[in-house]
């Protein structure tokens, strides 16, 4: 089972909510990311944790605030977003860190914020 | 610094008619290598890698990849296209001491019957 679950699946947001997306994977996997995906372009990572750290913040603004409680799940926590930030966003997981490591993506959740 | 790139935008086929999409990719050693396919609306669905070894890559769905170092190209195809695979093809490569993935621009395949 390769099975990466995000939730929602869709959501809309006004520019003052916190809302929070939520990643799962129960496939032991250690390493566990984030990415935004505008409309008809690659997927750009935001973040990775490994071993239930943060190892890789790119750059990403404050507004988006990550957390990982355990190895099986990721959370994104979302404040006073911008209607730029509306995309499609990712969650990934692998076994772990470095390269040769297979990232298994969830469907990820619709994200409109008006 | 590296990068992905894939030459063609969009490509249109007939069901039935063989396919080839393009990748070249720009690093100093050899990449670990991967093409995934994206639905409309849905996550990325890996369809095989490269890590080292056979140069020939078989993938899931009928697909198949070929690294050819001399010319840093890792091209995905397929020798007989199904509607179903009409979707977004992504081309992307991975440094051996890293977690990131660097991926192309994409390739959006259209399959008329």
């Amino acid at each position: 089972d390769t099975e990466v679950t995000q939730t929602p699946k869709h959501l809309v947001m006004g520019m003052t909510n916190k809302k929070s997306l939520k990643c799962e994977q129960h496939m032991g996997h250690r390493a566990m990311y984030w990415y935004k995906q505008k409309a008809k372009k690659p997927p750009e990572l935001m973040f990775v944790y490994s071993y239930e750290k943060l190892s890789i913040n790119e750059s990403v603004p404050s507004r988006f605030s990550p957390e990982c409680p355990n190895s099986s799940l990721l959370n994104l926590h979302l404040h006073a977003l911008q209607p730029e930030d509306s995309a499609l966003y990712l969650c990934a997981s692998s076994q772990g860190e470095g390269g040769k490591n297979i990232q298994y993506f969830g469907a990820g959740t619709r994200l409109s914020v008006l | 610094a590296q990068s992905v790139t894939q030459p063609d935008i969009h490509i249109t086929v007939s069901e039935g008619a063989s396919l080839e999409l393009r990748c070249n990719y720009s690093y100093g050693a050899t990449p670990y290598l991967f093409w995934y396919v994206q639905s409309p609306g849905q996550g990325l669905q890996l369809l095989l890698k490269y890590f080292s070894g056979d140069t020939l890559v078989q993938g899931i769905k009928g697909f198949e990849a070929e690294f050819k170092r001399s010319q840093s190209s890792f091209n995905l195809r397929k020798p007989s296209v199904h509607w179903s695979d009409a979707a977004e093809y992504f081309c992307a490569v991975q440094t051996y001491n890293t977690d990131k993935l660097i991926f192309g621009t994409g390739t959006r395949l259209q399959v008329f019957p």
